[in-house]
C-alpha cells in the first residue's frame, strides 16, 4: 500500500524557524514534491527532491532520505502569509500520492 | 495564475443529479489529473489523461468518469450524486506522463444538497 504522514496541525511565531516533517511507504519512488495550499486555494509548487539532501530555495528549504523514506520542509523567517497547508507528495509510477497535509498557523 | 482553468467555480445541486466539471489545461501540457478534496481529507487522486488517453487510476467511483478531447480540455463527470460527494474537485495539469510537477487550477466547490 501506499502511506504517506504528516502531522495535522502545527503553530508557530512570526520570525521564528518551523520544519514540517513528513515520512513515506510507497511502492515505487520517483521523486517527492511539497506544495502549499492556502484555505479554498488550489495547491501551488515550493519544491521537488529526487536525490537525498537539501534543496534550498530562498526561506523554504526541503531535505530527503530515500533510504529512510523521510523528508522535511524548513520554513524560515516565518510571515504571516506563511499560515496554510503544506502538503506532501510522492510521486510514484504513475501517479501523485498526497499525504493530508500539515496546517500551520503562524502568530505574531 | 498556474494557467489551469476550470470551470464552474461553484456548483450547488441535488442528490441524485448528474453535472459536468470541466478543465483547461496549460498551454503545451498533454497531461491532465483529477484531485477530490473533501473536508479535513487529503487530495485523493481520482484519474490522470494523458493526449487524450487514460493513464493512471487511482479511487474513482464508477458513478465517476472522465474524459480527455483532441483539443486536451478534460471533463470530470459525476452522477447518481450522493451527500458525500459534496467535495473541491481539482484539475491539474503537466507537460509529460509521469505525475512531475503539477500546476493546480483554482478548483470546484460542489455542493449537493
Amino acid at each position: 500500500g501506499q502511506n504517506i504522514d504528516q502531522p495535522t496541525e502545527m503553530t508557530a511565531t512570526e520570525g521564528a524557524i518551523v520544519q514540517i516533517n513528513c515520512t513515506y511507504q510507497t511502492s515505487g519512488f520517483n521523486g517527492l514534491f511539497w506544495y502549499q495550499q492556502h484555505a479554498g486555494e488550489a495547491p501551488t509548487f515550493l519544491s521537488y527532491n529526487v536525490l537525498d539532501g537539501l534543496e534550498e530555495k530562498g526561506r523554504f528549504s526541503s531535505f530527503l532520505s530515500r533510504s529512510k523514506g523521510y523528508s522535511y520542509l524548513l520554513l524560515k523567517e516565518l510571515q504571516m502569509k506563511d499560515s496554510a497547508s503544506y502538503l506532501c507528495a510522492v510521486s510514484v509510477t504513475d501517479k501523485l500520492i498526497f499525504g493530508t497535509g500539515t496546517r500551520l498557523q503562524v502568530f505574531p | 495564475d498556474s494557467g489551469v482553468t476550470q470551470t464552474p467555480k461553484h456548483l450547488i445541486t441535488a442528490t441524485g443529479q448528474r453535472v459536468t466539471l470541466r478543465c483547461s489545461p496549460r498551454s503545451g501540457d498533454l497531461s491532465v489529473y483529477w484531485y477530490q478534496q473533501s473536508l479535513d481529507q487529503g487530495l485523493q487522486f481520482l484519474i490522470q489523461y494523458y493526449n487524450g488517453e487514460e493513464r493512471a487510476k487511482g479511487n474513482i467511483l464508477e458513478r465517476f468518469s472522465a474524459q480527455q478531447f483532441p483539443d486536451l480540455h478534460s471533463e470530470l463527470n459525476l452522477s447518481s450524486l450522493e451527500l458525500g460527494d459534496s467535495a473541491l474537485y481539482f484539475c491539474a495539469s503537466s507537460v509529460g506522463d509521469r505525475s512531475e510537477k503539477l500546476f493546480f487550477g483554482s478548483g470546484t466547490q460542489l455542493s449537493v444538497l
